[in-house]
Order: C-alpha cells, then structure tokens, then sequence
C-alpha cells in the first residue's frame, strides 16, 4: 500500500526555523515528483514547492527563498526545510505525490497525500 | 500564471439532489484540469483528473467535464458522505499548479 507520512510541524516563533519530513512507503521518492502543499486555518490549497524525479526543484514565488526541499533516496524521505518562518506561514503541511497520466503523459495530478503536519508561527 | 475560479463558493443541497460545480480558467488549459474533495480533518483526496477520468476507486456518481477555460464537476445523486469542500486544480502550467478556492457543499 502506497502512504505518505508527515512528521516535523509544531509551534515556532516567527524568525524561527522548521524541518518537516515526509517518509513514503509502497514506492520511491527519488522517481517520482514529489510536492508539499499548504492550507493556511480556513483557506485553500497552495502548492508550496516540487522536486522532480532528475532533482530539479521549485518554489512559490511568496517564499523567497526561504525554503528548501530535498530528498534522501535511502530512507525514501522528502524534506521541507523552513527557515525565517514568518505568522502567514502557519499552516497545516501536505506532503503529495505528483503522478503522470499514462495515456497523456504531460497531465500531471496528486494522487496521494499525507494526513498533514500544522505548523503553528505564533509568539 | 494561470488562476482557477470556482463558483459558487459555498453550495446547499439535500441527499439525492444532483449538483454542479463550476471552474473557469484564466486562460485556455485543454483538460489540464483536475478535482479533489476535502472533508474537515482530512487530506485531499483525488477524484478527476483530465478533467473527466474517474480517479480509481471513486464512485459513478461524479463526472467531470469541460475543456480549454470552462469545467464542471457534477454529482448527480449527492451521498450524506459527499458533503465535504471541492477544489479544481490546473495542472497547464507547471511545475507549480495552482488550485481553486473551493466550493464547500454544505446539507440543506
């Protein structure tokens, strides 16, 4: 069974620094994109940042640079690094994976996610 | 970047009843449009992708349709557990793909 699970999220101070990790089982993150997405208390979705499969990673454009996505191929874990974390930031944290469909290979959905890690910027 | 409208935003209506969602795109995406539903407490959870392919496991009773800068989600026989918050999602323009706002299907 493919699963996704989250752990890292809390409570940090703004300014403060977070890691937050996403161990899959059931397949490999180092040949799949992988995504981590937020949904701030009340609102939508946001896709926050993606690593490919080649390792190309991307961000949205809010953050600035103040986070950072890798992977690690031998525990099979993705990671969000959060630095400089600011209020706007609290969140709950989703970790998905983006899949390919296989008859229009450039259609690309979230099939699977994980239950969420909240983290909470507040003083 | 491409933005996804959802309408209505909120949404009430009673078991059995049929209903539709609307997404419009700001530019024109083919079928590069996907749907998930969210219940409180939940992830997100994939129900269409291409705009009209029924994820796996998902129930007949939602379709979707639409192509370029118009779609819909339809259910047509709402389930007490279909009451949950729907957002459509462009997957046009990656690598960042950016979702509606949500429509939150609410019991009459």
């Amino acid at each position: 069974e493919l699963q996704l699970v989250e752990s890292g999220g809390g409570l940090i101070q703004p300014g403060g620094s977070l890691r937050l990790s996403c161990a899959a089982s059931g397949f490999a993150v180092s040949t799949n994109y992988m995504s981590w997405v937020r949904q701030a208390p009340g609102k939508g979705l946001e896709c926050v940042s993606v690593i490919f499969s080649g390792g190309d990673t991307y961000y949205a454009d809010s953050l600035k640079g103040r986070f950072t996505i890798s992977r690690d191929s031998s525990t099979n874990t993705v990671s969000l690094q959060m630095n400089s974390l600011r209020v706007e930031d609290t969140a709950v944290y989703y970790c998905a994976r983006q899949t390919h469909s296989s008859t229009q290979p450039t259609l690309g959905y979230f099939d699977y996610w994980g239950q969420g890690a909240l983290v909470t910027v507040s003083s | 970047d491409i933005q996804v409208t959802q309408s209505p935003s909120s949404l009430s209506a009673s078991v059995g009843d049929r209903v539709t969602v609307t997404c419009r795109a700001s530019q024109t995406i083919s079928n590069y449009l996907n749907w998930y539903q969210q219940k409180p407490g939940n992830a997100p959870k994939l129900l269409i992708y291409g705009a009209s392919t029924l994820q796996s496991g998902v129930p007949s009773r939602f379709s979707g349709s639409g192509s370029g800068t118009h779609f819909t989600l339809t259910i047509s026989s709402l389930q007490p557990e279909d009451f949950a918050t729907y957002y459509c999602q462009q997957s046009y323009s990656p690598p960042m793909y950016s979702f509606g706002q949500g429509t939150k299907l609410e019991i009459k």
